[in-house]
């Protein structure tokens, strides 16, 4: 079993549209949690972080961290056009940047005009 | 924010040759850089981390006398892939952190082609 799952899709959705997107792990041991934006030929962006389980909303996307599950969900709500890109999480047991990161895959998202 | 130049973006080189990538933190001191290859489809697998003034931790798997990795100052490291083959083709990325913020910022990558 990987360290993380990700379904890589591909995903594809109408503008407006609510996005889920969603990551498992088995690594008991991972405390911070990330999602980042790739556009193609390009490195990835930082767009949320999380801490220990909950919700954490940035505009219009929300970050959700199920520990008990080993689970963790990135939300897009209203869905432009702009947020086609593949999404990665990725997943640390150590926070400060000092240790590193465990990626998922990446789920490739398309939405549509 | 913190901004981590990459180059160069794309390179071909013929096989046997060796090319060498440049990541640069440009607003913050790098204490740990982190280098990953990304092939199509496939999530970021790292490749090394490197701390300012110390040698390379590879990962299991990455030769290191071949992807050769040095981190002479706190906003320098390059990535040299040495004796090049096609099967080295693929996407490299490197990311930095103070180890004080928390956050790992990313270069823009280096597409690499050997043919």
């Amino acid at each position: 079993q990987k360290e993380v799952e990700q379904d890589p899709g591909p995903l594809s959705v109408p503008e407006g549209a609510i996005v889920s997107l969603n990551c498992t792990y088995s690594n008991s041991a991972f405390q911070y949690f990330m999602w980042y934006r790739q556009y193609s030929r390009k490195g990835p962006e930082l767009l949320m972080y999380t801490y220990s389980s909950g919700n954490k909303e940035d505009g219009r996307f929300t970050a959700q961290v199920d520990k008990s599950s080993k689970y963790i969900s990135l939300f897009i709500r209203d869905s432009q056009p702009s947020d086609s890109a593949t999404y990665l999480c990725a997943m640390s047991n150590s926070g400060a940047g000092s240790y590193q990161l465990t990626f998922g895959k990446g789920t490739k998202l398309s939405v549509i005009p | 924010g913190a901004v981590v130049s990459q180059h160069p973006s794309w390179v071909i080189c013929k096989s046997g040759t060796s090319v060498k990538i440049e990541c640069r933190s440009l607003d913050f001191q790098a204490t740990t850089m982190f280098w990953y290859r990304q092939f199509p489809k496939q999530s970021l697998m790292l490749m090394a981390t490197s701390n300012e003034g110390s040698k390379a931790t590879y990962e299991q798997g990455v030769e290191k006398d071949k992807f050769l990795i040095n981190h002479a100052s706190l906003t320098l490291s390059t990535l040299t892939v040495t004796s090049a083959h096609p099967e080295d083709s693929s996407f490299y990325i490197c990311s930095a952190t103070n180890q004080v913020n928390y956050g790992y910022t990313f270069g823009s990558g280096t597409r690499l082609t050997v043919v």
